[in-house]
């Protein structure tokens, strides 16, 4: 079974612009989450989705959005990007998510603002 | 605001050696504790998760225990090796978290040979 594949690997962007990260979750998982990885803060939940539907968020301003399709991929965006957006962002899948289930981890994305 | 605490923060051990470390959550709104593993250059990959208090897990020379009650955590690696090398994140999630999970700033273990 194929794991969690987030594309790209790897991103420069300069500040203003904006991005679109893309996450396959594994065959089968309907709950997609993402996360923010930088070095002072950890792992920061950024929000999560389930049939396409977005059940929970966490504390990011409103440039970050994302969205998840019917075959359960989802895409991040940020708008108008600044320095502090650099980081690695994680999505990871699971079946239902909400029910003790574990995540698997995609590689992430690395994200270079200049 | 959840706060989720680990202990140590790094953590030097001998190739042989038994470590343990601790990681602490809100004793509220509980619903489960996880337990991932992150390797240089890796994804993050999910060792155990607790729902029970009292709950005892185990995977190899790696196990974890449980206590809700008083809120914390114990991760226990027996005879360490090189490749047990990472960093140890523990993670709380509440009752209705929907796959929002509130992560420690984990625990770096360096295994010496």
């Amino acid at each position: 079974k194929a794991g969690v594949t987030q594309t790209p690997r790897y991103l420069i962007k300069t500040r203003g612009q904006q991005v679109t990260l893309s996450c396959s979750p594994i065959s089968g998982h309907r709950s997609v989450s993402w996360y923010q990885q930088t070095p002072g803060q950890g792992l920061q939940f950024l929000f999560e989705y389930f049939s396409e539907t977005q059940r929970n968020k966490g504390n990011f301003p409103g440039r970050f959005s994302g969205r998840q399709f019917s075959n359960s991929r989802s895409e991040m965006n940020v708008s108008t990007l600044e320095l502090g957006d650099s980081a690695l962002y994680l999505c990871a899948s699971s079946l239902w998510a909400g029910d003790g289930e574990k995540l698997f981890f995609g590689s992430g994305t690395q994200l270079s603002v200049l | 605001i959840l706060n989720v605490e680990q202990s140590p923060q790094s953590l030097h051990v001998q190739e042989g050696d038994s470590t343990n470390f601790t990681c602490s959550f809100p004793s509220s709104n509980f619903y489960a504790l996880h337990w991932y593993r992150w390797e240089t250059a890796k994804s993050p990959e999910a060792l155990f998760v607790m729902t029970l208090n009292g709950d005892e897990k185990k995977k190899g020379r790696i196990s974890a225990t449980l206590n809700t009650k008083e809120g914390y955590s114990y991760l226990y690696i027996k005879g360490s090796q090189p490749e047990d090398s990472a960093t140890y994140l523990c993670a709380f999630e509440g009752g209705t978290s929907y796959g929002k999970l509130t992560f420690g700033q984990g625990t770096i273990l360096t295994v010496h040979p």
